[in-house]
């Protein structure tokens, strides 16, 4: 199974500022990696999708990053619904996706 | 718009069964696999089951393989998951999710791009 490793497992910021969250893989995914936002009580939403395109209505300030084994994704500058926690997910082994634990962005 | 709707919450003893299903509207049904993930209560999220848009194909995480059956009807635009010999580990909140397909430059990709809401599942004596 291959293993993603988010870090840091909380971040804390103030609105407008620049927020950088890792997901790192136990083997390469090429660029098979998503990122997803989740707030309270809603499910998932897509992000980016092949590590680096971002998905329909996705706002500009998001952006991802990498390959094989490192991907990064940015939030420029961070606006009050962007505190939330934000999961890493790769499909090289789909269907049998798997997550990162998660990334907690919250207001500092 | 979009819409998956689970349905199914439920309070369950251990060994026991429930039947999760899923309503999905705003898209053709029909032509988009289907997944069953789940978030333990406070956790993050594991993927459960599979369906191709057909019904043809399914796979199952480790963890619930043999317990668990996820089906589907493509004329009630509907998705089930069948959960049996269940256990405390079992307890979470299950998500109806989507599978889009892209064409990444001639690479075939598959991305969960529509969620719902949960239903939840508590397996407890």
């Amino acid at each position: 199974e291959i293993v993603l490793t988010q870090s840091p497992a909380t971040l804390s910021l103030s609105p407008g500022e620049r927020a950088t969250l890792s997901c790192r893989a136990s083997q390469s995914v090429s660029n098979y990696l998503a990122w997803y936002q989740q707030r309270p009580d809603q499910g998932p939403r897509l992000l980016i999708y092949d590590a680096s395109n971002r998905a329909t209505g996705i706002p500009g300030r998001f952006s991802g990053s990498g390959s094989g084994t490192d991907f990064t994704l940015t939030i420029s500058s961070l606006e009050p619904e962007d505190f939330a926690v934000y999961y890493c997910q790769q499909g090289s082994s789909w269907p049998r996706i798997t997550f990162g634990q998660g990334t907690r962005v919250q207001i500092k | 718009e979009v819409q998956l709707v689970e349905s199914g919450t439920g309070l369950v003893q251990p060994g026991g069964s429930l039947r999760l299903s899923c309503a999905a509207s705003g898209f053709t049904f029909s032509r988009y696999n289907m997944n069953w993930v789940r978030q333990a209560p406070g956790k993050g999220l594991e993927w459960v089951a599979y369906i191709s848009s057909s019904g043809k194909f399914t796979d199952y995480a480790d963890s619930v393989k043999g317990r668990f059956t996820i089906s589907r009807d493509n004329a009630k635009n509907s998705l089930s998951l069948q959960m049996n010999s269940l256990r405390a580990e079992d307890t979470a909140l299950y998500y109806c999710v989507r599978d889009t397909y892209y064409d990444i430059r001639g690479f075939d990709r598959f991305y969960s791009d529509y969620w719902g809401q949960g239903t939840l599942l508590t397996v407890s004596s």
